[in-house]
């Protein structure tokens, strides 16, 4: 199965500024590849797809590069709803998987 | 609006059986590719499961190949879970996940509220 590697495992910003969170594959996933967030206790949102489309309603602070095997999610300007748990997917083959996770925290 | 509503969670003995549902609304479910994900306590996301929106094609992980399996109702708008043999490592939030894009395999862009299962005897 495709291993993915998120970094770094936390990150500590603080609220205006920029954060940047990397996400490598164990093999090429082309642009298959998935950012979302969640917040304690509820279920993960979506915010990127095909490495570089933001979902719906996502704003544009939001955006996300790469493909093949390495990956980069942007937050340009980190509002406080933005303080979370970070998770890369790939779904370019079976099993999809999904990194370990980055933790945003408020510096 | 779409809606995701799970049921059928709870604490069940290792080697016994559990059935997670999950109703859909707000959406033409036949057209979508439903997925189960699943999360230990303190962990991170690992995908269960998906069936096709017609349901001609399932994958599963590894860990759960050939004790879960996963089905659908497309009449009902109701995705499934059945789950057999049932480890202390099975432990986690389910949740149930809709493809973004209609008959493609795709990322989940909703999600239903997540039902906690527990294995413990």
């Amino acid at each position: 199965e495709i291993v993915m590697t998120q970094s770094p495992a936390t990150l500590s910003v603080s609220p205006g500024e920029r954060a940047t969170l990397s996400c490598r594959a164990s093999q090429s996933v082309s642009t298959n590849l998935a950012w979302y967030h969640q917040k304690p206790g509820q279920a993960p949102r979506l915010l990127i797809y095909d490495a570089s489309t933001r979902a719906t309603g996502i704003p544009a602070r939001f955006s996300g590069s790469g493909s093949g095997t390495e990956f980069t999610l942007t937050i340009s300007s980190l509002q406080s709803e933005d303080f979370a748990l970070y998770y890369c997917q790939q779904y370019n083959n079976w099993p999809w998987t999904f990194g370990q996770g980055t933790k945003v925290e408020i510096e | 609006q779409v809606q995701l509503v799970q049921s059928g969670g709870g604490v069940v003995q290792p080697g016994r059986s559990l059935r997670l549902s999950c109703a859909a609304s707000g959406f033409t479910f036949s057209s979508y590719g439903m997925h189960w994900v699943r999360q230990a306590p303190g962990k991170g996301l690992e995908w269960v499961a998906v069936m096709s929106y017609d349901g001609s094609r399932q994958y599963y992980a590894d860990s759960v190949k050939d004790r879960f399996t996963i089905s659908r109702d497309n009449s009902a708008s109701t995705l499934y879970l059945q789950m057999n043999s049932l480890r202390a490592e099975d432990t986690a939030v389910y949740y149930c996940a809709k493809s973004t894009l209609a008959k493609k395999a795709t990322p989940y862009d909703y999600w239903g509220q997540g039902t906690l299962v527990t294995v413990s005897s």
